[in-house]
């Protein structure tokens, strides 16, 4: 089965940009989804197919990818984007994979 | 706009099974577009994708977990049904319930999840 690795936590201080990395083979062939989650609320997408921000979703969050890694990027971090933060993808089969999850710290 | 509402017991016994149900309201869980699954988050941990189903009754399952899940359709009442059997204290957990899109695997709907505990 496939995984998604990603750091357990980032710290950033407001106005700062936090940058939260996703690694898994599955990447190239398949794209990444980024959902940030509060605690108790469901997640919410915050960037699909890789780079597109879904309308209602701050500018300050981005999406790029790179080979077997994904980034998402919140330039300008303000203190409600504390959160943890997972990525997403799935293989052609159907089977969805969550990465390990990114807690970010607002400083 | 689109809502889903998990349903079933707070509490099961360790060795049983659990059962939850997710009921979906302002659209059609027969749209071929869209896979319903579940995924799961254990206290302190992250989330995990237990598995989905499409409407035609196909299900795909975490490979990890698929010994003792079973996930099923009913369109008639537009709900989708989750069960795990033989839990143990490790299957605490709140339970989401999620809609994604067959083309892509994009999850854009959520439940508000529900908290399972296994206790005696």
């Amino acid at each position: 089965s496939h995984e998604l690795t990603q750091p357990p936590s980032v710290s950033v201080s407001p106005g700062q940009t936090a940058r939260i990395l996703c690694s898994g083979d599955i990447l190239p062939q398949q794209y990444a989804y980024w959902y940030q989650h509060k605690p108790g609320q469901a997640p919410v997408l915050v960037i699909h197919k890789d780079t597109e921000r879904p309308s209602g979703i701050p500018e300050r969050f981005s999406g790029s990818s790179s080979g077997t890694t994904v980034t998402l990027t919140i330039s300008g971090v303000q203190a409600e984007d504390e959160a943890d933060y997972y990525c997403q993808s799935a293989d052609s089969s159907g089977t969805y994979v969550f990465g390990t999850g990114t807690k970010v710290i607002v400083l | 706009q689109l809502h889903l509402q998990e349903s079933g017991p707070g509490l099961v016994k360790p060795s049983e099974t659990l059962s939850l149900t997710c009921t979906v309201s302002g659209g059609s869980i027969s749209d071929s577009s869209y896979h319903w699954g579940w995924v799961r988050q254990p206290p302190g941990k992250g989330l995990e994708w237990i598995g989905s189903v499409y409407y035609t009754g196909s299900t795909y399952y975490n490979p990890s977990l698929k010994s003792r899940v079973t996930i099923s359709v009913d369109t008639s009442r537009n709900q989708f049904s989750l069960k795990v059997t033989s839990v143990t204290a490790a299957d605490t957990a709140v339970y989401y319930c999620a809609r994604g899109y067959r083309s892509s695997y994009l999850i854009d709907y959520w439940g508000q999840g529900t908290l399972v505990t296994v206790s005696s």
